[in-house]
C-alpha cells in the first residue's frame, strides 16, 4: 500500500524568502505524485504533478517539485514567497488509473509573514 | 480548465434529518468521483469511490447506510449524510476525475455540514 509523509505540519516563513516543503511517500509500485494547495474553506488546486519524465516539475504560482525516487521524497520549493501563498499545502500519491484512489499526506500549513 | 461545482457551500440540519451534497463535474464527464471527509487541521480521509453506473465503493470503517453515494451520469454524483448526529459534522469534499490513465483529480469547494 502507498503512504505519503508529510514531515512539518507548519512551516512559518517571511515573504519573499525561499521555502521548501517535505514530503516522502512509500510505495512497492511505481506512482504519481502530487501537490495541492488548499486556502481556507474551499476545496483543494492541483499545484502540479509527477507521471513520468524529467524528474523537476514545474507547477503554477512558481512552484516546482523535485521527484528523488532513492529518497523516495518530492519536495515541493519555490524560490521566493508571497503572502497570498499562505494556505495548507497536501502532497499526495496515486497509483494511476482512472478509478485509483489518491492518498493524501496530513498537510503542512505554510505561514508567510510580511 | 476543468471545474467541479458542489453544493451547498454551507448547510446546518438538526439532529435526525437527511442532508445532501451534490457534485457536478461542468465540463468533463467524470467518470469517477471521490468523496473526501476532512477533520479541522487534519487531512482528507477518502470515504469512498464511486463510479457511473455502479455502486460505489467505501473505505474501511465508512458506514454506506448512513453515507449513501449516488453517481448516477457522468456529469452528477450526491452524497447523502442520512439522520445526521452532530458528530457528523464535518467538511466534505468531492472530486472527480475523467477518463485515462493519468487525469488529475479535480476538487469540489466543499461542503461544511454543522449538526445541531
Amino acid at each position: 500500500a502507498q503512504s505519503v509523509t508529510q514531515l512539518d505540519s507548519q512551516v512559518p516563513v517571511f515573504e519573499e524568502a525561499p521555502v521548501e516543503l517535505r514530503c516522502n511517500y512509500s510505495s512497492s509500485v511505481s506512482v504519481y505524485l502530487f501537490w495541492y494547495v488548499q486556502y481556507p474553506n474551499q476545496g483543494l488546486q492541483l499545484l502540479l504533478k509527477y507521471l513520468s519524465g524529467s524528474t523537476l516539475v514545474k507547477g503554477i504560482n512558481g512552484f516546482e517539485a523535485e521527484f528523488n525516487k532513492s529518497q523516495t521524497s518530492f519536495h515541493l520549493r519555490k524560490p521566493s514567497v508571497h503572502i497570498s501563498d499562505t494556505a495548507e499545502y497536501f502532497c499526495a500519491v496515486s497509483k494511476g488509473g482512472a478509478t485509483n484512489k489518491l492518498i493524501f499526506g496530513t498537510g503542512t500549513l505554510l505561514a508567510v509573514q510580511p | 480548465g476543468a471545474v467541479v461545482s458542489q453544493h451547498p457551500s454551507r448547510v446546518i440540519c438538526k439532529s435526525g434529518t437527511s442532508v445532501k451534497i451534490e457534485c457536478r463535474s461542468l465540463d468533463f464527464q467524470a467518470t469517477t468521483m471521490f468523496w473526501y471527509r476532512q477533520f479541522p487541521k487534519k487531512s482528507l480521509m477518502l470515504m469512498a469511490t464511486s463510479n457511473e453506473g455502479s455502486k460505489a465503493t467505501y473505505e474501511q470503517g465508512v458506514e454506506k447506510d448512513k453515507f449513501l453515494i449516488n453517481h448516477a451520469s457522468l456529469t452528477l454524483s450526491t452524497l447523502t449524510v442520512t439522520s445526521a448526529h452532530p458528530e457528523d459534522s464535518s467538511f466534505y469534499i468531492c472530486s472527480a476525475r475523467g477518463r485515462g490513465e493519468v487525469s488529475p483529480l479535480h476538487f469540489g469547494n466543499g461542503t461544511r455540514l454543522t449538526v445541531t
